[in-house]
């Protein structure tokens, strides 16, 4: 069955470092996504990225957040200049389309920030 | 601005018990609903989805209801067993008519642990 896959599953990084994490989406999704999970709350929307460009993003991802499709099969999310807060679990996500389609989501990156 | 809550937050249940799990959003103008599985450090994985025009979905021992006018959906697990402690999570997507994009909004979550 297909599935999202995530690299790597556990990054440490020290504050003020650049970060990319990695995404591969199921392969005949168009919609892909960035959530976040801080521990113990809620798991958070980040940003949609839809033909080649966002679609939506949260007040979160601000301007040290970028999304990339950097070839047909990755999608990355980089964070510029880290900061301790950044500090969750990092979950990408993937569906067919808009319009209610199932979305699917990747084992996660656990981005510690020291 | 949509607020997703789901009761109780933590539940502990004798193995082969039938089980309950709820939540609740504030704007009823929304797409559809996912529930999810989460085990501790892991991914989510998609359980159900109900669409806003349904009133119930089924996989196996789980029943999933929604009544979107009244903002509630139930995640009913038949049966319980030691394999389905995890975190249960509840998310809606807006109404894309009303201009709602696609992202998921989240409830905090019922964390479930089934005993022997």
């Amino acid at each position: 069955e297909p599935e999202v896959t995530q690299t790597p599953s556990h990054q440490v990084t020290q504050m003020g470092q650049e970060v990319i994490l990695r995404c591969v989406p199921i392969s005949n999704h168009l919609y892909f996504y960035w959530y976040r999970q801080i521990l113990g709350q809620k798991v958070e929307f980040l940003v949609s990225f839809y033909n080649n460009e966002i679609s939506e993003k949260s007040e979160i991802f601000d301007d040290q957040f970028s999304v990339e499709r950097p070839d047909g099969s990755n999608f990355t999310l980089k964070i510029r200049s880290t900061k301790l807060e950044d500090s969750a679990m990092y979950f990408c996500a993937s569906s067919k389309d808009r319009g209610g389609y199932e979305q699917y989501f990747g084992p996660g990156t656990r981005l510690t920030v020291t | 601005k949509q607020e997703v809550t789901q009761i109780p937050a933590a539940l502990s249940v004798p193995e082969g018990e039938n089980l309950v799990l709820n939540c609740s959003f504030t704007d009823s103008a929304i797409y559809n609903l996912q529930w999810f599985r989460q085990d501790p450090g892991k991914g989510l994985t998609s359980l159900l989805l109900i669409q806003s025009s349904q009133r119930e979905q089924t996989s196996g021992r789980l029943n999933a209801s929604l009544d979107k006018s009244s903002g509630r959906s139930t995640l009913y697990i038949a049966a319980s067993q030691p394999g389905d402690s995890a975190t249960y999570l509840c998310a809606v997507s807006p109404d894309i008519l009303t201009g709602g994009g696609n992202k998921l909004t989240f409830g905090t979550g019922t964390q479930l642990k089934v005993e022997l």
